[in-house]
């Protein structure tokens, strides 16, 4: 089946570093999204991509569809304490029904 | 505009029972979403509905079913429950199929099986 591997799985940074992470994937999918969760919540939904090669801006995030639309990346400039959390990308297949496919999250610690 | 709304928050059952976990759509959304999320995993799909037909399902077995109601609101019931059912269920609502309508989550049911 489609699976989507992220990395890192956790990153431990100093406020105010910047912050990348990526999703590669042995399929293609049409629309790669991120989101981020925190605890006892539902994902959020941060970025999302529809065309190969887009680079999408939303404040201090950035994220990029690849252009073999198997992979994506989100950065995240000038970190601050409220990033804290776990952010997922997920891919997006049109298969009958709108399904999502996760990757296992990548989760960020910030010290302050 | 209100968000997707989920209940209960939190349910403890023992194996064998059966449950049924709640879902209400935001504000003009025909499409919802089940998703199982195991204690530090990605969310796994399960099944969506759209318009009250089942719209697709992901590699969960029968025991996992689901209905959507006439205001667009949804079911998940699970029987027989098993203790690797333990997870966060999350619900997702949207506009429809197309691409562009993204997917909106709920907070989630954390279900606990002993």
């Amino acid at each position: 089946g489609q699976q989507l591997n992220q990395s890192p799985q956790s990153m431990f940074i100093q406020e105010g570093e910047d912050v990348s992470m990526n999703c590669t994937s042995s399929s293609i999918f049409n629309t790669w999204l991120w989101y981020k969760q925190d605890p006892g919540e539902g994902p959020v939904l941060l970025i999302a991509l529809y065309k190969a090669g887009e680079l999408t801006s939303n404040g201090r995030l950035t994220a990029q569809f690849g252009i073999t639309r198997k992979d994506s990346f989100l950065n995240i400039s000038a970190s601050i304490p409220s990033d804290v959390g776990i952010y997922f990308c997920a891919g997006q297949v049109f298969q009958g029904a709108q399904k999502l496919v996760f990757g296992q999250g990548t989760r960020l610690t910030i010290n302050p | 505009e209100t968000g997707v709304t989920q209940s209960p928050t939190h349910l403890i059952k023992t194996r064998g029972q059966q449950v049924t976990l709640r879902c209400s759509s935001q504000s003009g959304h025909n499409t919802v979403s089940w998703y199982q999320q195991a204690l530090g995993q990605g969310p796994q799909f399960i099944f969506q509905y759209y318009r009250e037909e089942e719209n697709g399902r992901g590699n969960f077995p029968p025991r996992f079913s689901g209905l959507q109601f006439p205001n667009y609101s949804s079911e998940l019931n699970v029987n027989a429950l098993e203790l690797d059912d333990s997870a966060l269920y999350l619900c997702a609502s949207s506009l429809g199929l197309a691409r562009g309508n993204e997917q909106f989550f709920g907070p989630g049911t954390r279900l606990t099986v002993l």
